[in-house]
């Protein structure tokens, strides 16, 4: 049948709660993995990064999940503020060597 | 420093015209990603280049698609013929030894009618 457009999944949070975006990588070879944030109208930006021997890392407000048993990855952003309003994306390296991202989440958040 | 610059930010024009997109990379970045951006593709990543070389173009959709690196601060992504398919958001991208953390343009928002 004919494509139709994608709708990004949207993450809806009050500001100063804590949120959470997920992804789902697909191979089980990716041994590093990062986040971006794409505001309207910009180009993405690197936020964090994780390699596959660690299951946490965290940043300035920011913290990277790994679960390499079920191929997960999530990033927690505390405290979120109306600036963190973004598409958020994950992209995993493969042995392939080059970035291969997700679709992407949006986050909104409400003031 | 001013980031990677790309120009023009917007481009349209008709079905069979040749298109050229622009970027200069952050001085010193040996390496250069051209991305197109598209809602129902996402994020695709079309050639990239490491000290002006052309490492890995099977992204290039067709060869309609050509792209090169004259030297380390400009590189040229030119489309030709243009069709209403090719209408997307390009972005270019630069990075420093290391292919993960890339530093991304503002994008060349293309519409081709």
């Amino acid at each position: 049948g004919e494509s139709v457009g994608l709708h990004l999944p949207t993450l809806s949070v009050q500001e100063g709660d804590n949120s959470i975006i997920n992804c789902a990588y697909s191979n089980s070879a990716s041994d590093y993995f990062i986040w971006y944030k794409q505001e309207s109208g910009k180009g993405p930006q690197f936020i964090i990064d994780i390699r596959s021997n660690m299951d946490k890392r965290q940043g300035q407000r920011v913290t990277v999940l790994l679960n390499k048993t079920v191929k997960h990855l999530s990033l927690q952003i505390a405290a979120t503020q109306p600036g963190d309003s973004a598409v958020y994306f994950c992209a995993e390296n493969s042995n392939t060597g080059k970035l291969i991202f997700g679709q992407g989440t949006t986050l909104q958040v409400k003031p | 420093d001013a980031g990677v610059i790309q120009s023009p930010r917007h481009e349209v024009t008709e079905m069979g015209q040749e298109v050229t997109l622009r970027c200069k990379p952050i001085s010193g970045h040996d390496y250069l990603f051209w991305y197109r951006q598209t809602m129902m593709r996402g994020l695709e990543l079309l050639i990239y280049f490491n000290n002006n070389v052309p490492i890995d173009d099977s992204g290039m959709p067709e060869d309609r698609f050509s792209a090169k690196m004259p030297n380390a601060s400009f590189s040229t992504l030119k489309i030709q013929p243009s069709e209403p398919r090719d209408s997307a958001v390009y972005f270019c991208a630069s990075s420093l030894f290391d292919l993960n953390i890339q530093y991304f343009g503002a994008g060349t928002r293309l519409s081709v009618l």
